[in-house]
Protein backbone atom coordinates (compact mmCIF):
# COMPACT_ATOMS: atom_id res chain seq x y z
CA UNK A 1 0.00 0.00 0.00
CA UNK A 2 1.34 3.83 -0.96
CA UNK A 3 1.39 5.28 2.73
CA UNK A 4 0.70 8.98 2.66
CA UNK A 5 2.02 11.34 5.66
CA UNK A 6 0.83 14.73 5.99
CA UNK A 7 2.27 17.88 8.00
CA UNK A 8 1.69 19.39 10.08
CA UNK A 9 -1.18 17.12 11.94
CA UNK A 10 -2.96 20.45 12.71
CA UNK A 11 -2.30 24.45 11.95
CA UNK A 12 -3.52 27.69 13.31
CA UNK A 13 -3.51 30.60 10.75
CA UNK A 14 -4.97 34.11 10.85
CA UNK A 15 -8.02 35.34 9.04
CA UNK A 16 -5.80 36.51 5.69
CA UNK A 17 -3.30 34.82 6.15
CA UNK A 18 -1.95 31.91 3.93
CA UNK A 19 -1.82 28.21 5.12
CA UNK A 20 0.08 25.54 3.59
CA UNK A 21 -0.28 21.71 3.97
CA UNK A 22 2.08 19.08 2.74
CA UNK A 23 1.63 15.35 2.01
CA UNK A 24 4.16 12.61 1.31
CA UNK A 25 3.15 9.48 -0.42
CA UNK A 26 6.03 6.33 0.48
CA UNK A 27 6.31 6.06 -3.42
CA UNK A 28 6.13 8.38 -6.59
CA UNK A 29 2.44 8.39 -7.67
CA UNK A 30 3.65 10.06 -10.97
CA UNK A 31 2.51 8.00 -13.58
CA UNK A 32 5.60 8.19 -16.64
CA UNK A 33 3.29 7.09 -19.80
CA UNK A 34 1.66 10.19 -19.37
CA UNK A 35 3.53 12.52 -16.68
CA UNK A 36 0.62 13.29 -14.30
CA UNK A 37 0.45 12.88 -10.39
CA UNK A 38 -2.58 10.97 -8.74
CA UNK A 39 -2.91 12.83 -6.08
CA UNK A 40 -6.18 14.91 -5.00
CA UNK A 41 -7.05 16.81 -1.90
CA UNK A 42 -10.30 16.79 0.00
CA UNK A 43 -11.98 19.32 2.47
CA UNK A 44 -14.32 17.37 5.54
CA UNK A 45 -15.96 20.06 7.60
CA UNK A 46 -17.79 19.13 10.82
CA UNK A 47 -20.68 16.96 10.42
CA UNK A 48 -19.74 16.75 6.47
CA UNK A 49 -18.90 14.18 4.11
CA UNK A 50 -15.11 15.20 2.35
CA UNK A 51 -15.23 17.19 -0.59
CA UNK A 52 -13.13 17.16 -3.56
CA UNK A 53 -11.02 20.30 -3.68
CA UNK A 54 -8.50 19.79 -6.35
CA UNK A 55 -6.80 17.00 -7.89
CA UNK A 56 -3.75 16.14 -10.54
CA UNK A 57 -2.45 17.93 -8.14
CA UNK A 58 -3.29 21.12 -9.06
CA UNK A 59 -6.69 21.38 -11.11
CA UNK A 60 -9.16 22.99 -8.68
CA UNK A 61 -12.64 21.22 -8.57
CA UNK A 62 -15.24 22.94 -10.22
CA UNK A 63 -16.69 25.83 -7.76
CA UNK A 64 -13.43 25.55 -5.46
CA UNK A 65 -12.28 29.00 -4.62
CA UNK A 66 -9.09 30.13 -6.97
CA UNK A 67 -7.41 30.85 -3.25
CA UNK A 68 -7.17 27.18 -2.95
CA UNK A 69 -4.00 25.67 -5.34
CA UNK A 70 -1.86 22.74 -5.20
CA UNK A 71 1.51 21.51 -6.28
CA UNK A 72 3.75 19.21 -6.54
CA UNK A 73 5.20 16.11 -7.47
CA UNK A 74 6.49 12.42 -7.48
CA UNK A 75 6.11 12.34 -3.82
CA UNK A 76 5.94 15.40 -2.62
CA UNK A 77 2.98 17.63 -2.36
CA UNK A 78 1.26 21.01 -1.34
CA UNK A 79 -1.92 22.50 -0.93
CA UNK A 80 -2.36 26.17 0.22
CA UNK A 81 -4.76 28.40 1.01
CA UNK A 82 -3.27 31.47 -0.21
CA UNK A 83 -5.94 34.42 2.07
CA UNK A 84 -7.53 32.43 4.97
CA UNK A 85 -11.55 32.55 4.91
CA UNK A 86 -13.49 31.68 8.55
CA UNK A 87 -15.03 28.79 6.19
CA UNK A 88 -11.99 27.18 5.60
CA UNK A 89 -11.59 25.82 9.15
CA UNK A 90 -12.03 22.34 8.29
CA UNK A 91 -9.88 18.86 8.16
CA UNK A 92 -7.89 18.37 4.96
CA UNK A 93 -6.92 14.91 3.20
CA UNK A 94 -4.47 13.95 0.67
CA UNK A 95 -5.17 10.68 -1.36
CA UNK A 96 -3.61 8.67 -3.95
CA UNK A 97 -5.36 7.09 -6.83
CA UNK A 98 -2.32 5.69 -8.52
CA UNK A 99 -2.96 2.16 -7.42
CA UNK A 100 -5.32 0.11 -5.26
CA UNK A 101 -5.87 0.32 -2.26
CA UNK A 102 -6.88 4.13 -2.61
CA UNK A 103 -5.11 5.57 0.33
CA UNK A 104 -5.64 8.72 2.46
CA UNK A 105 -3.44 11.28 4.35
CA UNK A 106 -4.12 11.20 8.28
CA UNK A 107 -5.55 14.85 7.76
CA UNK A 108 -4.67 18.04 8.65
CA UNK A 109 -6.74 20.19 11.08
CA UNK A 110 -7.11 23.91 9.70
CA UNK A 111 -8.07 26.47 12.52
CA UNK A 112 -8.24 30.08 12.83
CA UNK B 1 -26.95 17.13 -9.71
CA UNK B 2 -25.70 13.77 -8.54
CA UNK B 3 -26.59 12.39 -4.95
CA UNK B 4 -25.84 9.24 -3.19
CA UNK B 5 -27.85 8.19 -0.22
CA UNK B 6 -26.46 5.81 2.12
CA UNK B 7 -28.91 3.23 3.85
CA UNK B 8 -29.51 0.84 6.30
CA UNK B 9 -29.26 -0.27 10.22
CA UNK B 10 -27.18 1.76 12.49
CA UNK B 11 -26.92 -0.89 14.89
CA UNK B 12 -25.14 -4.40 14.41
CA UNK B 13 -24.12 -7.32 16.54
CA UNK B 14 -20.64 -8.31 17.07
CA UNK B 15 -20.35 -11.50 14.24
CA UNK B 16 -23.51 -10.42 12.32
CA UNK B 17 -23.28 -8.56 8.85
CA UNK B 18 -23.78 -5.18 8.19
CA UNK B 19 -25.85 -4.13 5.19
CA UNK B 20 -25.86 -0.87 3.79
CA UNK B 21 -27.18 0.08 0.41
CA UNK B 22 -25.92 3.70 -1.78
CA UNK B 23 -29.20 5.08 -3.41
CA UNK B 24 -27.69 7.16 -6.73
CA UNK B 25 -30.06 10.32 -7.99
CA UNK B 26 -29.59 12.82 -10.09
CA UNK B 27 -27.98 10.85 -12.31
CA UNK B 28 -27.17 7.02 -13.46
CA UNK B 29 -24.98 4.50 -12.20
CA UNK B 30 -23.95 3.39 -15.47
CA UNK B 31 -20.42 3.90 -17.05
CA UNK B 32 -18.94 4.90 -13.15
CA UNK B 33 -17.31 2.91 -10.27
CA UNK B 34 -18.92 3.25 -7.04
CA UNK B 35 -16.90 2.83 -3.52
CA UNK B 36 -17.07 2.57 -0.17
CA UNK B 37 -15.05 4.40 2.59
CA UNK B 38 -15.50 4.61 5.73
CA UNK B 39 -14.29 6.68 8.86
CA UNK B 40 -13.95 5.78 12.33
CA UNK B 41 -15.43 8.89 14.84
CA UNK B 42 -12.08 11.28 15.28
CA UNK B 43 -10.32 9.42 12.57
CA UNK B 44 -8.94 9.40 8.94
CA UNK B 45 -10.63 7.85 5.80
CA UNK B 46 -9.95 3.91 4.87
CA UNK B 47 -11.24 2.92 1.20
CA UNK B 48 -13.06 0.02 1.32
CA UNK B 49 -13.33 -1.30 -2.17
CA UNK B 50 -15.79 0.17 -5.05
CA UNK B 51 -17.54 -2.04 -7.35
CA UNK B 52 -18.42 -1.08 -11.60
CA UNK B 53 -21.64 -0.67 -13.15
CA UNK B 54 -21.18 -3.95 -14.64
CA UNK B 55 -20.30 -5.33 -11.69
CA UNK B 56 -16.56 -6.05 -11.70
CA UNK B 57 -15.12 -5.81 -7.77
CA UNK B 58 -11.89 -4.38 -6.69
CA UNK B 59 -11.45 -4.82 -2.70
CA UNK B 60 -8.96 -3.51 0.14
CA UNK B 61 -6.85 -6.38 0.80
CA UNK B 62 -7.16 -5.66 4.29
CA UNK B 63 -10.86 -6.34 4.66
CA UNK B 64 -11.06 -8.55 1.18
CA UNK B 65 -11.93 -11.69 3.28
CA UNK B 66 -14.93 -9.79 4.57
CA UNK B 67 -16.38 -7.68 2.38
CA UNK B 68 -19.18 -8.30 -0.83
CA UNK B 69 -20.03 -5.47 -3.35
CA UNK B 70 -23.21 -5.80 -5.76
CA UNK B 71 -24.75 -3.38 -7.88
CA UNK B 72 -28.57 -3.14 -9.02
CA UNK B 73 -28.63 -0.69 -12.21
CA UNK B 74 -32.66 -1.08 -12.84
CA UNK B 75 -32.57 0.68 -8.87
CA UNK B 76 -29.63 2.96 -9.34
CA UNK B 77 -28.09 1.21 -6.16
CA UNK B 78 -25.33 -0.13 -4.92
CA UNK B 79 -24.58 -2.32 -1.86
CA UNK B 80 -22.03 -3.56 0.98
CA UNK B 81 -21.64 -6.13 2.89
CA UNK B 82 -19.00 -6.69 5.75
CA UNK B 83 -19.25 -10.11 7.61
CA UNK B 84 -18.48 -11.07 11.00
CA UNK B 85 -17.91 -7.54 12.10
CA UNK B 86 -16.37 -6.42 15.94
CA UNK B 87 -16.62 -2.62 17.38
CA UNK B 88 -13.44 -2.04 15.17
CA UNK B 89 -16.09 -1.92 12.38
CA UNK B 90 -17.83 1.26 13.85
CA UNK B 91 -17.72 4.01 11.82
CA UNK B 92 -19.51 6.56 9.43
CA UNK B 93 -19.74 4.57 6.09
CA UNK B 94 -19.50 7.21 2.94
CA UNK B 95 -20.69 5.60 -0.63
CA UNK B 96 -18.76 7.82 -3.26
CA UNK B 97 -18.35 8.12 -6.69
CA UNK B 98 -15.19 7.99 -8.95
CA UNK B 99 -15.05 10.87 -11.06
CA UNK B 100 -14.78 9.46 -14.68
CA UNK B 101 -12.55 6.30 -14.55
CA UNK B 102 -10.70 3.88 -11.68
CA UNK B 103 -7.92 6.52 -11.78
CA UNK B 104 -9.70 9.41 -10.94
CA UNK B 105 -10.68 11.29 -7.69
CA UNK B 106 -14.24 10.55 -5.52
CA UNK B 107 -15.83 13.87 -6.98
CA UNK B 108 -19.88 12.52 -5.00
CA UNK B 109 -19.92 11.57 -1.53
CA UNK B 110 -23.12 10.52 0.04
CA UNK B 111 -23.58 12.21 3.69
CA UNK B 112 -22.42 9.59 5.19
CA UNK B 113 -24.45 6.86 7.99
CA UNK B 114 -22.75 5.68 11.17
CA UNK B 115 -22.70 1.95 12.33
CA UNK B 116 -22.29 1.08 15.50
CA UNK B 117 -21.01 -2.64 16.08
CA UNK B 118 -22.16 -3.49 19.70
CA UNK B 119 -23.89 -6.18 21.62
Amino acid sequence: DIVMTQSPDSLAVSLGERATINCKSSQSVLYSSNNKNYLAWYQQRPGQPPKLLIYWPSTRESGVPDRFSGSGSGTDFTLTISSLQSEDVAVYYCQQYYSTPYTFGQGTKLEI
Amino acid sequence: QVQLQESGPGLVKPSETLSLTCTVSGGSISNYYWNWIRQPAGKGLEWIGRISSSGSTNYNPSLKTRVTMSVDTSKNQFSLKLSSVTAADTAVYYCARLRLAVADPFDYWGQGTLVTVSS
